[in-house]
């Protein structure tokens, strides 16, 4: 069965520095990974998405997320961090077996992003 | 995203109660999902339906029941609430064509089960 964690459940940065938000999976196939964002009182957004080709995979509001097929790692960054980016953030994954398949979600990281 | 609505967006209920949180979307998306967050334990698939006439359980659908009125609706009932399933409820959309099941999320419903 797939799974993903997120290992911090919380990240601090300070605003114009660079960051990273974790993600490591596990599938029986190929993944597709998925990053979503959570803003307060609203629901999940869609980020960025690998499902295949380039490692380096570029998404909306300047993300980022590096697919690391050894490290079975998705982690999220981006270069220089705006205080509007504090959030939750979720790293999702699929398998890519026939049939349905479903997502499954992290347990998200809170990225607080100070002035 | 607007296109996807939840309602109510906040609802307090006591132990007991029956309870109805509706879902309504105009993507014209085929599939649509019911999850439940609680914190630290991130999104839980409770019901996901293909169309109007495959509805399937999820991981956690015990104490849950769904219905798939058209295309465009999808409701989760607790037919008799408890506390433990006070969380926030969210309802997702995906298209049948869409990429390798990306989801579309509603606002949210926060339920609070006294």
């Amino acid at each position: 069965a797939q799974s993903v964690a997120q290992p911090e459940d919380q990240v601090n940065v300070a605003e114009g520095n660079p960051l990273t938000v974790k993600c490591t999976y596990s599938v029986s196939g190929n993944p597709y990974l998925f990053w979503y964002v959570q803003y307060p009182n609203r629901g999940l957004q869609f980020l960025l998405k690998y499902i295949t080709g380039d490692n380096l995979v570029k998404g909306s509001y300047g993300f980022e997320a590096e697919f690391n097929k050894s490290q079975t790692s998705f982690h999220l960054k981006k270069p220089s961090a705006l205080v509007s980016d504090s959030a939750l953030y979720f790293c999702a994954v699929r398998d890519t077996g026939t049939g349905f398949q479903k997502l499954v979600f992290g347990t998200g990281t809170r990225l607080l992003v100070s002035p | 995203d607007a296109d996807v609505t939840q309602t109510p967006r906040n609802r307090i209920t006591k132990t007991g109660k029956r309870i109805m949180l509706e879902c309504s979307q105009t993507k014209g998306h085929d599939r649509m999902y019911w999850y439940r967050q609680d914190p630290g334990l991130g999104l839980r698939l409770i019901y996901y339906s293909f169309d109007v006439k495959d509805i399937n359980k999820g991981e956690i659908s015990d104490g849950y029941s769904v219905s798939r009125q058209a295309q465009a609706k999808f409701s989760l009932s607790l037919e008799s609430a408890i506390p433990n399933q006070t969380a926030l409820y969210f309802c997702a959309t995906s298209g049948l064509r869409s990429d390798y099941n990306e989801q579309f999320f509603g606002p949210g419903t926060r339920l609070t089960v006294l």
